[in-house]
């Protein structure tokens, strides 16, 4: 079945340590999203790929970068987590203008 | 910046009745509105999506939309335990659809008591 694949589930880093999440899609979609969701709160978008476009949104920290390889695959790094970015992360794919989002299954971040 | 209100709950419901969840949006010139499903840990699932005034009818869930009222609002019929998750409603940043991305309500808690 095509998909969208978060690696991996659960991660535990040390505080100030570099993480790298992944996340691939089989659905061909040509657009790519990061979101970050922390307990009780709404999934707040951190930045997305409109094919190999890089779209940053105004209020992510710099500590978060990602990269877009190929159309499959695209990397969240966070370059010295903080206690603060404990939260699970979330991929998304979505085909531009067609209204339909998919989202993997989620990588839980616990920053210790 | 495009809002998205929703009512965080708890709401505690019977098993079998009608569960309603109500939404509203900031930007008039919003066109689609979706419902997602998350149960606790995992991530969302759509559920409904839509785009018309008036009503859309899938199985059990019905969306509402009322665009002079800013509001659209799910309902669940015959509601189970297992419809106990929190529901998101979300409104793409853009207002054509486009590619930025969905703004999300906090979401509403629901239970559904056996």
């Amino acid at each position: 079945d095509a998909m969208v694949i978060q690696n991996p589930r659960y991660q535990v880093t040390q505080f100030g340590k570099p993480v790298t999440l992944s996340c691939s899609q089989t659905l061909n979609h040509n657009v790519m999203y990061w979101y970050q969701q922390k307990s009780s709160q709404a999934p707040k978008l951190l930045f997305h790929y409109y094919d190999k476009d890089f779209n940053n949104e105004a209020d992510t920290p710099d500590n978060f970068q990602s990269r877009r390889p190929n159309t499959s695959f695209c990397f969240l790094d966070i370059r010295s987590p903080g206690l603060g970015d404990a939260a699970m992360y979330l991929c998304a794919t979505s085909r531009a203008w067609t209204g339909g989002y998919t989202f993997g299954s989620g990588t839980r971040l616990t920053v210790v | 910046q495009k809002e998205v209100e929703q009512n965080s709950g708890p709401l505690s419901v019977p098993e079998g009745a009608i569960a309603s969840l109500n939404c509203t949006y900031s930007d008039r010139v919003s066109q689609s509105f979706f419902w997602y499903r998350q149960y606790s840990g995992k991530s969302p699932e759509l559920i409904m999506s839509i785009y018309s005034n008036g009503d859309k009818e899938d199985g059990r869930f019905t969306a509402q939309l009322n665009k002079a009222s800013q509001y659209v609002s799910l309902l669940i019929r015959d509601s189970q335990p297992s419809d106990s998750a929190t529901y998101l409603c979300a409104v793409p940043l853009q207002a054509g659809g486009g590619a930025d991305g969905l703004t999300f309500g906090k979401g509403t808690h629901l239970i559904i008591q056996p």
